[in-house]
């Protein structure tokens, strides 16, 4: 069926360096993809969006690429920081009555 | 603005009880839902709301319910836990389709 999901499980990178976090997806149709960033023992915390229209958004230090013709999607992250240790998600608009379904998950280890 | 509130945040059941978790908001959201999270998984939903009133299942809804009396309010209820519900429970709360907004989370073990 439909599904969002993820290459890497698990990425570690050095501190100061940038990050990239990949996302594919299988429903042609989505046209909403939010990154999620979720710290150990709390909920998941938004941090970017991007629709369909646009290939690239950009936030403070984060960027999202939207590659449609491939399906995937990335999250970079400049300059990473101790603070971006967490697990981050992608969720799109999916096939579940419009509701967002979530890929699942990258942990992303920021090395001092 | 206390966003998204859950309680409780931690509870212990045994086989066969029942519970029911609460979630609140502030925002004034139409939308509300409830998501699981399972280890190293991501978030399936359980059951949504688009409105007062009104409730709607999502990919995971068997041995759940949900009542949605007031807008702010979104209940999930466990009428008769099993060991397979041990899981951290998320609430979730948006203004349209699409951005939601997260409570702390609850974790449940179910023994």
């Amino acid at each position: 069926g439909e599904s969002v999901g993820l290459h890497l499980p698990t990425l570690s990178v050095q501190e100061g360096d940038n990050s990239i976090i990949n996302c594919a997806y299988s429903n042609s149709a989505s046209d909403y993809f939010i990154w999620y960033k979720q710290e150990s023992g709390k909920g998941p915390q938004f941090i970017i969006d991007i629709r369909s229209n646009m290939d690239k958004r950009q936030g403070q230090r984060v960027t999202v690429l939207l590659n449609k013709t491939v399906k995937h999607l990335s999250l970079q992250i400049a300059a990473t920081q101790p603070g971006d240790s967490a697990v981050y998600f992608c969720a799109e608009i999916g096939n579940a009555g419009n509701m967002l379904t979530f890929g699942g998950g990258t942990r992303l280890m920021v090395k001092p | 603005n206390a966003g998204v509130t859950q309680t409780p945040k931690f509870r212990v059941l045994k086989t066969g009880q029942s519970m029911t978790l609460l979630c609140a908001q502030d925002m004034n959201h139409e939308y509300m839902y409830w998501y699981r999270q399972d280890p190293g998984m991501g978030l399936r939903l359980i059951h949504y709301s688009v409105g007062e009133g009104t409730t709607a299942k999502g990919e995971v809804p068997d041995g759940y319910n949900v009542s949605r009396l007031k807008k702010q309010n979104f209940l999930l209820g466990l009428e008769s836990a099993a060991p397979s519900q041990t899981s951290v429970y998320f609430c979730a709360s948006s203004y349209s389709q699409e951005t939601q907004y997260f409570g702390p989370g609850t974790r449940l073990l179910v023994l």
